[in-house]
Order: C-alpha cells, then sequence, then structure tokens
C-alpha cells in the first residue's frame, strides 16, 4: 500500500461524457502528478501540481484539466470523452519540493469509454 | 522527449542476469528506475543523478551515463520476483518537475 487513494477504481462511460477522478496523496506529500497509462504508449505524463500551484504540464489535451485543492487532493477532470481516452490514469504524490524525487503510486482508476 | 529503453521485452531463467537499457537523445539531469508488475502500480527502485553514479537495490544495480544520455539497469541473479515491465524516467534538468517515462521493458522470468 503506497498511501496514495485513487478512486474510483473502474469507470466506464460513454463517447462525449465527463469524469473526474480523485487522488489523495500520502499524507505529508505535497507534489501530486498525473499520467496516463495505455498500451502502446506506456507511462505518459499528464501534469504536476505542488501544494495547490500547478508546477509542470506534459502532453495533456485540452479537453483535460486539472486542479489540488487546499486539503492536496486533486482531482482530473476529462471532458468530451472519445475511446481514444481508455487508459488507466495513475496519480501519484511526492514530498520533495525541489526535483523529483520518489514518486508513490496510487493503483490506478482505469476508464473505458464505449 | 521520451526515453528510448531496450530490449522491449526479454525471458529469462531463474539465476540469469539481464540488462536493460534507456538512451535519451537530450542532456540528462536523473535517471529514475520503476517496475510494475502485472496488474499492479509502478514501484520506484532508484534515482541517478547526473555524475555517472552507480547505485544498488539488493541484486539490483543501474548506472547513468551522463555524456552517453544513457542509463543501464542490471539484475543479476534473477529471481521470479523479478518479473513485470521496468520503464526509466528522465529528468532532462533540475527543476523541471517533469519525469518522462519510457515505453517500459517487460522482463518475464520463468523456473
Amino acid at each position: 500500500d503506497s498511501g496514495v487513494t485513487q478512486t474510483p477504481k473502474h469507470l466506464i462511460t460513454a463517447t462525449g461524457q465527463r469524469v473526474t477522478l480523485r487522488c489523495s496523496p500520502r499524507s505529508g506529500d505535497l507534489s501530486v502528478y498525473w499520467y496516463q497509462q495505455s498500451l502502446d504508449q506506456g507511462l505518459q505524463f499528464l501534469i504536476q501540481y505542488y501544494n495547490g500551484e500547478e508546477r509542470a504540464k506534459g502532453n495533456i489535451l485540452e479537453r483535460f484539466s486539472a486542479q489540488q485543492f487546499p486539503d492536496l487532493h486533486s482531482e482530473l477532470n476529462l471532458s468530451s470523452l472519445e475511446l481514444g481516452d481508455s487508459a488507466l490514469y495513475f496519480c501519484a504524490s511526492s514530498w520533495s519540493g525541489g526535483d523529483t524525487g520518489e514518486l508513490f503510486f496510487g493503483e490506478g482508476s482505469r476508464l473505458t469509454v464505449l | 522527449q521520451q526515453p528510448v529503453q531496450s530490449p522491449q521485452a526479454v525471458i529469462l531463467r531463474e539465476g540469469e542476469d539481464a540488462v536493460i537499457n534507456c538512451s535519451s537523445s537530450k542532456a540528462l539531469y536523473s535517471v529514475h528506475w520503476y517496475r510494475q508488475k502485472h496488474g499492479e502500480a509502478p514501484v520506484f527502485l532508484m534515482i541517478l543523478l547526473k555524475g555517472g553514479e552507480q547505485k544498488g537495490h539488493e541484486k539490483i544495480s543501474a548506472s547513468f551515463n551522463e555524456k552517453k544520455q544513457q542509463s543501464s539497469l542490471y539484475l543479476t541473479a534473477s529471481q521470479l520476483s523479478y518479473s513485470g515491465t521496468y520503464f526509466c524516467g528522465t529528468e532532462r534538468g533540475a527543476g523541471s518537475y517533469q519525469l518522462t517515462f519510457g515505453k517500459g521493458t517487460k522482463l518475464s522470468v520463468i523456473p
């Protein structure tokens, strides 16, 4: 158990819909990272937050957005869903406010878009 | 830019050794290694900072050649528990805050 909690674990929805994935980092961790994992692309970095502020942005689509709240939990919002958005979405947290240290991954949220 | 890992997959018998390589076309600040077992989350193995240092984790060690922008993960006397997909992640600079992973190397250890 990494201490990172992600909900929901599984989600099935239809194209065009919107979903929200939630992540609670380990106690004391200020950084939250979101990754998308699909079979052919491996782990794709989406976005990182540190203590409520966006710190780095990767290949995140405009249809996707995220935020980190004052209690440090984070949410990833995916809208206008397409079939290709089906993937496993991981949240990871880290204590580090500087260079990326050890990341602790949650168990992921598996999104299936039909 | 996504680092390139090789090989894509490897099958070992228990007790055999393996090397997994990770290379980048850009200068690197650090290399991170993770292992993901089937159906589970990735788990941290080690971080290597530029300086060519080598680190170890039980029978798993790694090196980082910053001049060649390459890192290698060495697994010696492999055990069944080593099976999984190994990912290298790279950072291009201090304070980049962006860890970019390769596509992974699937390692299967058989009895």
